[in-house]
């Protein structure tokens, strides 16, 4: 079974780039229609959905967020990864990476990686 | 864009039901086709419970049902037990093919 398993390091400064690798096993990041996203959860708060890439390479990112994210797959490698730029202590989070079936109009998160605390130092 | 409204706490004893609504503006809730929904237990991620507004992964228990009208969907738990104290969120789409969480709703088991 499909299992993710993000990495990254756990600390970043103000105004650096926030940068997560998501690992992909039992299972090839090019196999079937998949979209593969990034969700975050502050301390104590709701989710927020970040973005997601499809197989293809297309991508789709949160409006709130759409101008410092950016998410790349390496399919050589089985992971995807997450690029957030000019972070503040609002970045501050667990940030989990899942699997999201490409179904029309059905969002279908399934499985999710363990999460990743990240914090924002100044 | 705003998170899908949900109430922030609910309760229930053991072996009552409870209902989680998710209500979102018409113009994404109400024509986007289907809703998920996680529990997430502290401190480990969240699972998905309902999928397609109705549909339960294999191994979810049958005691946890979907349903949507209009703009509002709502998850009812049956027999509740110990176990299913937790946070729970809800997800569907935007008009603009964004993804959007409900603010959660937890769930205590008196």
């Amino acid at each position: 079974q499909v299992q993710l398993q993000e990495s990254g390091p756990g600390l970043v400064k103000s105004s650096q780039t926030l940068s997560l690798t998501c690992t992909v096993s039992g299972g090839s990041i090019n196999g079937g229609s998949y979209y593969w996203n990034w969700i975050r959860q502050p301390a104590g708060k709701g989710l927020e959905w970040i973005g997601r890439i499809y197989t293809s390479g297309s991508t789709t990112y949160n409006p709130s967020l759409q101008s410092r994210v950016s998410i790349s797959v390496d399919a050589s490698k089985n992971q995807f990864s997450l690029n957030l730029t000019s972070v503040t202590a609002a970045d501050t989070a667990l940030y989990y990476c899942a699997r999201d079936a490409a179904v029309a109009g059905s969002p279908w998160f399934a499985p999710w990686g363990q999460g990743l605390l990240v914090a924002v130092s100044s | 864009q705003s998170a899908l409204t949900q109430p922030a706490s609910v309760s229930g004893s053991p072996g009552q039901s409870i209902t989680i609504s998710c209500t979102g503006p018409s113009s994404d809730l109400g024509t986007s086709a289907f809703v998920s929904w996680y529990r997430q237990h502290p401190g480990k991620a969240p699972k998905l419970i309902i999928y397609d507004s109705t549909k339960r992964p294999s191994g979810i228990s049958n005691r946890f049902s979907g349903s949507k009208s209009g703009n509002t969907a709502s998850l009812t738990i049956s027999g509740l037990q110990s176990e299913d104290e937790a946070d729970y969120y809800c997800t569907s789409y935007t008009t603009a093919n964004t993804l959007l969480f409900g603010g959660g709703t937890k769930l205590t088991v008196l």
